[in-house]
């Protein structure tokens, strides 16, 4: 149980472009999503927080208007990154727990390239 | 032997041996730690929690030890095994709040 997947797994964007990626909670209810960022070699760090049906929590230094951040439904949030550049580059990661759960379970991760 | 790389301390042990690696956490608030398991290019799985009312916690050839007086927790592998090749990250949360705070990683290699 606690599966998460997101998509793609991969993506690969010119710059100045956005790009959206998909947090999925396969069988449970995932009242609340994180998502993090994690460079080559480095630790993750949290970027948002968000509950289904309210705006993210984003931590600072994170540009909100940059990395939108949507929790539609019990099951899904998605990240979008606008207007891409280089730097933007890494691996992102998503995590869901829900009322039954004591602790997070991460997806698999989406490596972004941005060209 | 233990060794600080560009980012992530290294341990390298022997396949058979037992393994222990450490972790100092930052906040004497927090009640709930985790050890997560990082292979390359995937997501964190989860390996094995304690609270802070507990200083030790068994798993399947895991333990955790807590020790809140130095803010320190460590993990232990026993009979380690080339799979277990990986980052492994503490994570710490407190209380009132959701959010994880991750420690900075120990790469552990495993050497036939």
């Amino acid at each position: 149980g606690a599966v998460v997947s997101q998509h793609p797994s991969r993506v690969i964007c010119k710059s100045g472009t956005s790009v959206k990626i998909e947090c999925r909670s396969l069988d449970f209810q995932a009242t609340t999503m994180f998502w993090y960022r994690q460079f080559p070699k480095q630790s993750l760090m949290l970027m948002a927080t968000s509950n289904e049906g309210s705006k993210a929590t984003y931590e600072q230094g994170v540009e909100k208007d940059k990395f939108l951040i949507n929790h539609a439904s019990l099951t899904l949030s998605t990240l979008t990154v606008t207007s891409a550049h280089p730097e933007d580059s890494s691996f992102y990661i998503c995590s869901a727990s829900g009322p039954r759960l004591d602790t997070q379970y991460f997806g698999p991760g989406t490596r972004l390239t941005v060209l | 032997g233990e060794s600080v790389g560009l980012h992530l301390p290294t341990l390298s042990v022997q396949e058979g041996d037992n393994s222990i690696i450490n972790c100092a956490y930052s906040n004497s608030a927090s009640d709930y730690f985790i050890w997560y398991k990082q292979e390359s290019g995937k997501g964190p799985q989860f390996i094995i929690d304690i609270r802070s009312n507990m200083d030790k916690r068994q798993g399947q050839r895991v333990t955790v030890l807590l020790n809140k007086t130095v803010k320190h927790l460590s993990l232990q592998i026993a009979a380690t095994q080339p799979g277990d090749s990986a980052v492994y990250f503490c994570a710490e949360n407190k209380g009132n709040t959701d959010k994880l705070i991750f420690g900075t990683g120990t790469r552990l290699q495993v050497f036939p």
